[in-house]
């Protein structure tokens, strides 16, 4: 069975500093990946996704994340973080085209002035 | 730029009732899933749907939800008899069927609480 781990439920940088979110993937078949951005109140955006083409991902918004097979890894960065970037990021796999897609926990980015 | 709508955006019940959420998917697409997410935890999956059938259930999705596609454009989930713990964000999503997007495309959700 697939699944992700998001590494911290609160991450806090400051306006301007360098965004890093962390994300563990665990499946037994070559995964599609992504990460979507949720803002208060607010639906779920698709922010980047992974199909096993390029492992450097770059998305809307600044963000681009790496697929790391050797260390199950896809974490999403930002060169420099913007207060408007201040949201609820969720990482998420699926094992196939079309199929359900299982989601981590979440991680609450706050960015400091 | 198409997108996915639900109606209503937030629905009170009384627990023990039926409620009824409508999502309309964007047209060209054929696979429909229902989404759950309770206040403050992760987004879990419910139930996917293709060709007027479901393709895939989680362990959440009891007897006491049903889905229908009544009328080729609307995409709907009912909970027979609410529970408290029913309370939550339920979002509808649709993809393409083969698609080279990859994506799932998601609605803006129906907030659910239940009293």
């Amino acid at each position: 069975a697939q699944s992700v781990t998001q590494l911290g439920s609160h991450v806090s940088v400051s306006e301007g500093a360098l965004v890093l979110l962390r994300c563990n993937y665990s499946s037994s078949v070559p995964p599609y990946l992504f990460w979507y951005v949720q803002y208060p109140n607010q639906g779920l955006q698709l922010l980047l996704k992974y199909t096993s083409a390029a492992t450097l991902v770059k998305g809307i918004n600044g963000f681009e994340a790496e697929f790391k097979k050797s260390e199950t890894s896809f974490h999403l960065t930002k060169p420099s973080a913007h207060m408007s970037d201040a949201a609820e990021y969720f990482c998420a796999v699926s094992v196939n085209r079309d199929d359900k897609i299982i989601f981590g926990k979440g991680t609450r980015l706050h960015i400091l002035p | 730029e198409p997108e996915v709508t639900q109606t209503p955006s937030h629905q009170v019940t009384q627990m023990g009732q039926e409620v009824i959420l409508r999502c309309v998917p964007i047209s060209n697409h054929l696979y429909f899933y229902w989404y759950r997410q309770i206040l403050g935890q992760k987004v879990e999956f419910l139930v996917s749907f293709y060709n007027n059938e479901i393709s895939e259930k989680s362990e959440i999705f009891d007897d006491q939800f049903s889905v229908e596609r009544p009328d080729g454009s609307n995409f709907t989930l009912k909970i027979r008899s609410t529970k408290l713990e029913d309370s939550a964000m339920y979002f509808c999503a649709s993809s393409e069927r083969g698609g080279m997007s990859y994506e799932q495309y998601f609605g803006p959700g129906t907030r659910l609480t239940v009293t």
